[in-house]
């Protein structure tokens, strides 16, 4: 079973903080993507890494996929209030299986 | 585009009664639909995958014959919940992919209440 640890699990910070998210493997993952979910909503994707190493951006959003394809961070610039929610990576097999793995999930509460 | 309607979006029931949660893939073809349950600040958990027209393949864990899940048409999955009980009590999110493609598209997912 390939797992995904989330860190940290809860960040509570105030209005324009910066912060990171890890998304930590020990396997290998054909692709990776970020979501964020809001309560009682499905998760809305944010982007998908493909190749080691590639960095994406996306406004005040930076992720990036490590160089083995088994981890990632995602990195908020100044934070904002709308930037709360829970922020999940998931990773793409590749091969055979086609369903995703969900990491734990990392809960972001971000104070006026 | 790539719009995933789930309905309803809460329900509660009785305990012993069954649940039928509908997901749609409005404006494409889903050949793969996935479903999820999330229990409280807690992340998604695969249930099942659903090819159409075949039977769905269920993770370790999740009973078969509690969790029924029928894709009989390329925009249509449904999840029985049979025999619902409290434990059962959750959110259900279902995902649509279409062949050859890797992004996912999710429903707005059910919460489901069992008294």
């Amino acid at each position: 079973t390939q797992l995904l640890e989330q860190s940290p699990q809860f960040l509570s910070i105030q209005e324009g903080e910066n912060l990171t998210v890890y998304c930590n493997s020990s396997s290998v993952f054909s692709s990776l993507q970020w979501y964020r979910q809001e309560p009682g909503e499905g998760p809305v994707l944010l982007v998908t890494v493909v190749t080691g190493g590639e960095v994406k951006k996306l406004k005040r959003l930076t992720f990036q996929f490590g160089d083995a394809r088994k981890d990632s961070s995602l990195h908020i610039t100044a934070a904002q209030p709308g930037d709360t929610g829970l922020y999940l990576c998931a990773g793409a097999p590749g091969t055979g299986r086609r369903a995703l793995t969900f990491g734990s999930g990392t809960r972001l509460q971000v104070q006026p | 585009g790539a719009v995933v309607s789930q309905h309803p979006s809460w329900v509660i029931c009785k305990s012993g009664t069954s649940v039928k949660i509908e997901c749609r893939s409005l404006d494409f073809q889903a050949t793969t639909m996935f479903w999820y349950r999330q229990f409280p600040k807690q992340s998604l958990m695969l249930m099942a995958t659903s090819n159409e027209g075949s039977k769905a393949t269920y993770e370790q864990g999740v009973e078969k014959d509690k969790f029924l899940i029928n894709h009989a048409s390329l925009t249509l999955s449904t999840l029985t919940v049979t025999s619902a009980h409290p434990e059962d009590s959750s959110f259900y999110i279902c995902s649509a992919q279409t062949r050859g493609r890797q992004s996912l598209h999710f429903g707005n997912g059910t919460r489901l209440t069992v008294t």
